[in-house]
């Protein structure tokens, strides 16, 4: 078990790029989550994939962001045309959910910081 | 909608000394409650897990309770030592997603 990776570490680049990150799951998980957390403020939910399903997408913050888990193996967050709005750290989670449906802990990778000058 | 309070003032407390967070939610009947800590530039690492028909769950010199009534869970950090200096995260949640509070600091001093 290696844990949750995320790649980069940081992210710097300028307003109206586009960036993409990427989250590599603990490989037994069939769960995998994207949050966004600013400062001072607890994560985000934004949205999240059973295997290569992603289930909910409602919160994604706006149509410039989308998230993809081909395969349902690694998965990719995506923002086009940036805004200094965006600039937080871009945290991806991965877990295990049984038959039960019952709640599992949630193993996080150390995130992607993101800064949009 | 649903909201999630935790203390927003630092908690600064002496070593060896009883740490307790509170973590109130509103418009909300989380089936469980999770505890993760934060140290800062790193991701959320777990902590505890209790669920609604759980009263109280420890680990080590941790202890959680949860009251559906009160809409209130409580974590305490017995003994505590300047390591577990953090902000801590509580996480009402049903069987698809985790929300988040803003989390409380833990400031431990020798």
């Amino acid at each position: 078990d290696t844990g949750v990776s995320q790649d980069p570490r940081h992210k710097i680049t300028k307003r109206g790029q586009n960036v993409t990150f990427r989250c590599d799951p603990i490989s037994e998980h069939n769960r995998l989550y994207w949050y966004r957390q600013t400062l001072g403020q607890g994560p985000e939910f934004l949205t999240y994939f059973q295997n290569e399903a992603q289930l909910e997408k409602s919160r994604l913050l706006s149509d410039r962001f989308s998230a993809e888990r081909p395969k349902g193996s690694f998965s990719t967050l995506e923002i086009q045309r940036t805004e200094q709005g965006d600039s937080a750290m871009y945290l991806c989670a991965s877990s295990f959910m049984d038959w039960t449906g019952s709640g599992s802990p949630l193993h996080f990778g150390n995130g992607t910081r993101l800064t949009v000058t | 909608s649903q909201k999630i309070e935790q203390n927003s003032e630092a908690l600064n407390i002496q070593e060896g000394k009883t740490a307790t967070l509170t973590c109130n939610y509103t418009n909300y009947s989380p089936a469980y409650l999770q505890w993760y800590r934060q140290d800062p530039g790193r991701g959320p690492v777990f902590l505890l897990l209790i669920r609604e028909n759980e009263k109280e769950k420890r680990k080590e010199r941790l202890k959680v309770t949860f009251d559906t009534t009160l809409k209130q869970s409580l974590f305490h950090i017995t003994a505590s030592q300047p390591a577990d200096s953090a902000t801590y995260l509580c996480a009402p949640s049903g069987y698809s997603t985790l929300t988040f509070g803003k989390g409380t600091m833990l400031l431990v001093s020798p």
